[in-house]
């Protein structure tokens, strides 16, 4: 089964720092996603990777940059963090670019709260 | 644009009732329909799928119709039990793109 591990359940931080988090995935995917869910509003996109240094802007990529340096990992950085971005965060990976039949994989989210 | 409309929740069954969860959605083409679910404290799971019209997607009881006249993929399932309690939602791939788009998610609670 393909394993998604986010770094941290549950993280506080202060605001106007910068939070960094980490999900690995151990299935050799291409795609890696980084959503955030609030409720009533579902999971929003806010960066995807294709390939390693790859990155594109999701639906609300304000206020949030991402980095992937090798596959397996695909890192969100909040660079000064603010009130309005306490959620939960979720990343996911799916194999290849090519199929829309592919079913993305999640991991079991970091729930973060900026202080 | 692509979207996704669930049903608006919170949805409060007893055990072995019958469940509908509504799920329309607007794209061009033939996008892809998937289910997720979300049990408490974890992430998203894949629930089921359907990849073209008239498909049915089907896992752990629950079942949704790919209807590409009423652009809907509902899911059912027949006798529901507590450990159903999550939260669903709807979402769909576009050729061309690794993107899903999501409802809003419905919260689901059974009853003993």
């Amino acid at each position: 089964d393909v394993k998604v591990t986010q770094s941290s359940r549950y993280l506080v931080k202060r605001t106007g720092e910068k939070v960094f988090l980490e999900c690995v995935q151990d299935m050799d995917h291409e795609n890696m996603f980084w959503y955030r869910q609030d409720p009533g509003l579902g999971l929003r996109l806010i960066y995807f990777s294709y390939d390693v240094k790859m990155k594109e802007k999701g639906d609300i990529p304000e206020g949030y940059s991402v980095s992937r340096e090798k596959k397996e990992r695909f890192s969100l950085i909040l660079e000064s963090a603010s009130t309005n971005q306490t959620s939960m965060y979720l990343c996911a990976s799916s194999p290849t670019r090519v199929l829309k039949t592919q079913p993305q994989h999640f991991g079991d989210g970091t729930r973060l709260s900026i202080l | 644009g692509n979207s996704v409309t669930q049903m608006e929740g919170p949805v409060t069954l007893s055990e072995e009732a019958f469940l509908t969860i509504n799920c329309t959605y607007t794209a061009t083409g033939y996008p892809s329909l998937f289910w997720y679910v979300q049990y408490p404290g974890e992430g998203l799971q894949l629930l089921l799928k359907a990849t073209k019209a008239d498909d049915k997607g089907s896992n752990k009881g629950f079942e949704a119709t790919y209807r590409k006249e009423t652009t809907s993929f509902h899911l059912e399932k027949g006798s529901v039990q507590v450990s159903d309690s999550a939260v669903y939602f709807c979402a769909l791939s576009q050729e061309g793109a690794q993107k899903l788009v999501f409802g809003q998610g419905t919260r689901l609670t059974i009853n003993p």
